[in-house]
């Protein structure tokens, strides 16, 4: 069974404050993904990644950055938190051959006060 | 880049009702269509997904349409039960291409909050 797994399920940080978020999976998948969930508006891809130290902007990468060092690990940094970042974080993982979509981890809940 | 719109935003259904979601995508290169069901607290999960080699497929209670010519596809329910009351949502994509650029990339609608009446 792949597993995706985040290293926090709830995390509370201080404005201006530079947060990471780590995403680990174990089925050798080439690409991961990172997404922000909010009520009403779906599943809005922040970055992406498709190979060790590549990445790619997704349609809201402002106020992000990610780092992928290792295939199995996608961190996402959000280098001085804000208010308007409180939301749920998604990470991803997917194949490239006999794509089949995503699993997803469990989600990050933050809240930036 | 690919758009996709989901509808309605809200659904609730008395228990052995259908229910059916629809969605519709921009790009005409989209080839993949999932459905993720997401519960209260947990992670969405894939239910059920087509190709658009494909017009329908079924999967016991639920099945899936698509109509590459209007570029829409559809979630139908039959026999809804309470546990099917949850966040679902529609994605589309160009699949992936080691070839190419789109890595597998899904774009995912907003959601429909569905509810399960007993």
């Amino acid at each position: 069974d792949v597993k995706v797994t985040q290293s926090s399920r709830y995390l509370v940080k201080r404005t201006g404050e530079k947060v990471f978020l780590e995403c680990v999976q174990d089925m050798d998948h080439e690409n991961m993904f990172w997404y922000r969930q909010d009520p009403g508006l779906g599943l809005r891809l922040i970055y992406f990644s498709y190979d060790v130290k590549m990445k790619e902007k997704g349609d809201i990468p402002e106020g992000y950055s990610v780092s992928r060092e290792k295939k199995e690990r996608f961190s996402l940094i959000l280098e001085s938190a804000s208010t308007n970042q409180t939301s749920m974080y998604l990470c991803a993982s997917g194949r490239t051959v006999g794509f089949y979509g995503y699993t997803f981890g469990s989600g990050t809940r933050l809240t930036v006060v | 880049g690919e758009n996709v719109e989901q509808h309605p935003s809200t659904l609730s259904v008395q228990e052995g009702d259908s229910a059916v979601i629809k969605c519709t995508y921009s790009d005409s290169a989209s080839n993949y269509f999932p459905w993720y069901k997401q519960e209260l607290g947990k992670r969405p999960q894939l239910i059920i997904d087509i190709r658009s080699n494909v017009g329908e497929k079924k999967d016991q209670r639920i099945a899936v349409t698509l109509n590459k010519t209007a570029k829409h596809f559809s979630l139908h329910i039959t026999e809804t039960q309470p546990e099917d009351s949850a966040v679902y949502f529609c994605a589309a994509s160009q699949g992936s291409n080691a070839g190419g650029t789109s890595y597998g990339k899904l774009t995912f609608g907003q959601g429909t909050i569905l509810t399960v009446h007993p």
